[in-house]
């Protein structure tokens, strides 16, 4: 299984600032991720990280509320723009290693906004 | 309906019992199934990854799929207090990449096994 790591793991922000988080993974992987998970929620896919073009984003997320960037095979970034305290959660980066279905996460970013 | 349901619990039993989660969903289309584990601020770690109907066994984790029924279990055999987590089922479609390959997840069941 793929080693992820991500930055912060936790951070306090003010409401109208930016936070980027970062996600990097020890080896190559397929496909990247980026998931939200609020108190008593599932898991919410926020959008697919695609190296060397634009982000595919689900329903309900957009790119300028949070832009994703993934240079290469092996890192990715997630900014959440213009924070309100909605913004509260914690954000998960995910893999799927090279030809395989299984897919991981990372440790997670708590993010408090005030 | 929501595509993927998961009784929240909490679930307490005691150290060595047998526990059994469970999920149900509504599509059809979902082929490959997931469970993992989350341990209080820590993400999410997968425990069993199962294709198509049918039982997978790991230590004291059985992974069981009816597709039939749309349900999915996790069973854990000689629970013990280190077992005390929330547990996400999660689903895809069959085809990967894109809308269709995305993981579908339960809201997850917290799990408190007492010594």
């Amino acid at each position: 299984s793929a080693v992820i790591s991500q930055k912060p793991s936790r951070d306090i922000c003010q409401r109208g600032t930016s936070l980027t988080i970062q996600c990097q993974v020890d080896s190559q992987v397929t496909m990247m991720f980026w998931y939200r998970q609020q108190p008593g929620q599932s898991l919410t896919l926020i959008a697919t990280a695609n190296q060397g073009s634009e982000a595919t984003y689900e329903s309900g997320f957009v790119i300028d509320k949070f832009p994703i960037s993934r240079p290469n095979l092996t890192f990715s970034t997630l900014t959440v723009s213009n924070m309100s305290p909605e913004d509260s959660s914690i954000y998960l980066c995910s893999v799927t290693g090279m030809g395989s279905y299984e897919q991981y996460f990372g440790p997670g970013t708590r993010l408090t906004v005030t | 309906q929501k595509e993927v349901e998961q009784d929240p619990g909490p679930l307490s039993v005691p150290e060595g019992a047998i526990v059994s989660l469970n999920c149900t969903y509504s599509n059809s289309a979902f082929q490959y199934f997931m469970w993992y584990r989350q341990y209080s601020r820590k993400g999410p770690e997968l425990l069993m990854y199962t294709y198509s109907s049918g039982n997978k066994e790991d230590g004291r984790f059985t992974a069981q799929v009816d597709k039939s029924s749309k349900y999915i279990s996790l069973f854990i055999r000689d629970s013990q207090p280190s077992d005390s987590a929330t547990y996400l089922c999660a689903m895809r479609r069959m085809n990967y990449g894109g809308s269709q390959g995305n993981l579908i997840f339960g809201k997850g069941t917290k799990l408190s096994v007492k010594p």
